[in-house]
């Protein structure tokens, strides 16, 4: 079992719609999480950054994470053509530097 | 200051022949990171640096790569004989100390021929 787990996807959604975008864990000493995005050919882009369980909202994003559960959520609200990308989770347990990542789920928002 | 810097944006070599990485931090960053990713693939863990000291090597890290960070600044990362299965993208993070502002270039793409 790899240590995330993240729907590839893709999805496939009309202009306006509500994104929810989901990654499972397994390593409980997981701390901080981070949702990154990434066009084609392009490196990652930070969009959300938590620490340890609760909401995070920015614009048109909210990132929840449920510790608990080992279960984190990206929500795109007014979901617009320009957020077609894959999207990516990432974390990292609180001693330890390097991330472990999803495989990223492809987005695709239709005008 | 724009971001991590990387260079070339491209390489296609043929297999066998070395190849050099370079990346440029944010220069207020200590922590530098390489990451490989593969079509449809998250990125993978490579090595990371704080300052000039090389402090983590991920077993992906043959003895045909080698990173470098020399004064603490820039890097780069050589890949000697490559081989076919050496094609990716090779990704370049910086951050503080703290983790905070995972920062990454747009990567190189490799493709070994």
């Amino acid at each position: 079992q790899k240590e995330v787990e993240q729907d590839p996807g893709p999805l496939s959604v009309p202009e306006g719609a509500i994104v929810s975008l989901n990654c499972t864990y397994s390593n409980s000493a997981f701390q901080y999480f981070m949702w990154y995005r990434q066009y084609s050919r392009k490196g990652p882009e930070l969009l959300m950054y938590t620490y340890s369980s609760g909401n995070k909202e920015d614009g048109r994003f909210t990132a929840q994470v449920d510790k608990s559960s080992k279960y984190i959520s990206l929500f795109i609200r007014d979901s617009q053509p320009s957020d077609s990308a894959t999207y990516l989770c990432a974390m990292r347990a609180g001693n330890n530097r390097k991330l472990i990542w999803g495989l990223g789920t492809s987005l695709a928002v239709n005008p | 200051d724009t971001g991590v810097s990387q260079d070339p944006r491209h390489k296609i070599t043929k297999r066998g022949q070395n190849v050099t990485f370079r990346c440029d931090p944010i220069s207020e960053h200590n922590r530098l990171y390489w990451y490989r990713q593969t079509l449809g693939q998250g990125p993978e863990f490579l090595t990371y640096f704080q300052n000039e000291a090389q402090l983590e090597k991920s077993r992906l890290l043959s003895d045909r790569f080698s990173a470098e960070r020399p004064k603490g600044s820039f890097s780069t990362l050589e890949i000697q004989r490559t081989e076919q299965g050496d094609s990716a993208m090779y990704l370049c993070a910086s951050s503080r100390s703290d983790g905070y502002g995972y920062t990454f270039g747009s990567g190189t793409r490799l493709t070994v021929v």
